[in-house]
């Protein structure tokens, strides 16, 4: 069946650094995939795209890279600001109607 | 525009009582989604609608949760009775179309069960 799982349950970063958040996935035929970003208290917020067949996609301040050899997505984020301190959740749109979300990272950042 | 908007965000009661979540999808769209969140775990789907039709209900335990969307707009999801496991957030979700990510979330209701 598939799975999508991150390898990181916390990330701490200090403000100005790059973040880089990793996932997993195990569903080979997953064309699909998406960052969101959830704050305390609030339901999670789309982020980024993308679709396999790209190797990388870049927004504002974030960029996404998939590696579908290793079945392995990232987020990074640069220069990260406090804004930033989330859970972070990866999630595979399976079957084009069903998003199956991974654990979260949680990510921290220092002054 | 106004988001997706849930309530209560907030409920307590005790085992054995019956609650219900309401939902308001964001203006114009025609999918709606009742989503589990677990403490520390990604959000887990219970049922999506089409309009007012649920085409899929296959995550919803039946035998205590029930879900409706009568005019395909406003949602209200129901526990009856809830169980010490109910406790959670349950958050609701719309997008204009099914099949594409961005579906935008509300602040969820954190069900306390007691």
């Amino acid at each position: 069946g598939e799975s999508v799982g991150l390898h990181l349950p916390t990330l701490s970063v200090q403000e100005g650094d790059n973040s880089i958040i990793n996932c997993a996935y195990s569903n080979s035929a997953s064309d699909y995939f998406i960052w969101y970003k959830q704050e305390s208290g609030k339901g999670p917020q789309f982020i980024i795209d993308i679709r396999s067949n790209m190797d990388k996609r870049q927004g504002q301040r974030v960029t996404v890279l998939l590696n579908k050899t290793v079945k392995h997505l990232s987020l990074q984020i640069a220069a990260t600001q406090p804004g930033d301190s989330a859970v972070y959740f990866c999630a595979d749109l399976y079957n084009t109607d069903k998003l199956i979300f991974g654990t979260g990272t949680r990510l921290q950042v220092f002054p | 525009e106004a988001g997706v908007v849930q309530s209560p965000r907030y409920k307590i009661i005790e085992k054995k009582q019956p609650v219900a979540f309401w939902c308001n999808p964001i203006s114009g769209h025609n999918t709606l989604y009742w989503y589990l969140q677990n403490l520390g775990q990604g959000p887990e789907l219970l049922i999506r609608y089409e309009n007012e039709e649920a085409v899929d209900d296959s995550q919803l335990p039946k035998d205590r949760f029930s879900a409706e969307r009568l005019k395909g707009v406003d949602s209200t999801l129901k526990i009856q009775p809830a169980e010490l496991g109910d406790s959670a957030v349950y958050l609701c979700a719309s997008s204009q179309r099914q099949g594409f990510g961005e579906q935008y979330f509300g602040p969820g209701t954190r069900l306390t069960v007691t």
